[in-house]
């Protein structure tokens, strides 16, 4: 079985501050983990997915995400927010590697203030 | 430029009326999915597609039906038998080697009156 937990359904930051979502995983197998983000009344887009190759994984916008096994965490980084980056942030997890088996979080809004 | 389209973008209905959702991709993919979310609650997957003329029960599929005829469409039909199909209704495909990604659509929103 897999399942992946957000840690807060909302987080607000000041511009140029730190961005900091967590996102924790359940798995028995190596996981495959993604970050997505939706904009108001759109679609999710693909951040940055990890695939068991580097740790450290670079996305769009600027985010990052660190894969660490011994705390079962994909938390997701960016060192200065920017008005821009105000969405719902959607952590997710497929243990098969097939698209159809992954399983999603219940996201995190970001809000970005001046 | 490629992508998925749905429509409509908004729909009202009366309960007890079946409507149908179109989602169509011009992006050569060979699965598609329709997922459905609700407030707090993440994404659901309802169907999904892996090929033409064949398709799959998601985690909630009961009261929705669908079709895959051709390979860049993929409709959903949300009957009269899905008890609470007020919801924001999402179409995604990817390419059948599996890397990950999922290309979505930007949704329907459902509500039942």
């Amino acid at each position: 079985a897999q399942s992946v937990t957000q840690l807060g359904s909302h987080v607000s930051v000041s511009e140029g501050a730190l961005v900091l979502l967590r996102c924790n995983y359940s798995s028995s197998v190596p996981p495959y983990l993604f970050w997505y983000v939706q904009y108001p009344n759109q679609g999710l887009q693909l951040l940055l997915k990890y695939t068991s190759a580097a740790t450290l994984v670079k996305g769009i916008n600027g985010f990052e995400a660190e894969f660490k096994k011994s705390e079962t965490s994909f938390h997701l980084t960016k060192p200065s927010a920017h008005m821009s980056d105000a969405a719902e942030y959607f952590c997710a997890v497929s243990v098969t590697g097939t698209a159809s088996k992954l399983t999603f979080g219940t996201g995190t809004r970001l809000q970005v203030t001046l | 430029d490629g992508g998925i389209t749905q429509s409509p973008k908004y729909l009202f209905r009366k309960e007890g009326q079946n409507v149908t959702l179109s989602c169509e991709q011009n992006l050569n993919h060979d699965a598609m999915y329709w997922y459905r979310q609700d407030p707090g609650q993440g994404l659901r997957l309802i169907y999904y597609s892996q090929i033409v003329n064949d398709f799959q029960k998601g985690d909630i599929a009961e009261g929705y039906s669908v079709s895959r005829e051709k390979k860049e469409s993929f409709p959903l039909t949300v009957t009269s038998a899905q008890k609470n199909p007020t919801a924001f209704y999402l179409c995604a495909s990817s390419m059948a080697s599996y890397t990950g990604e999922l290309f979505f659509g930007e949704g329907s929103r459902l509500t039942v009156l």
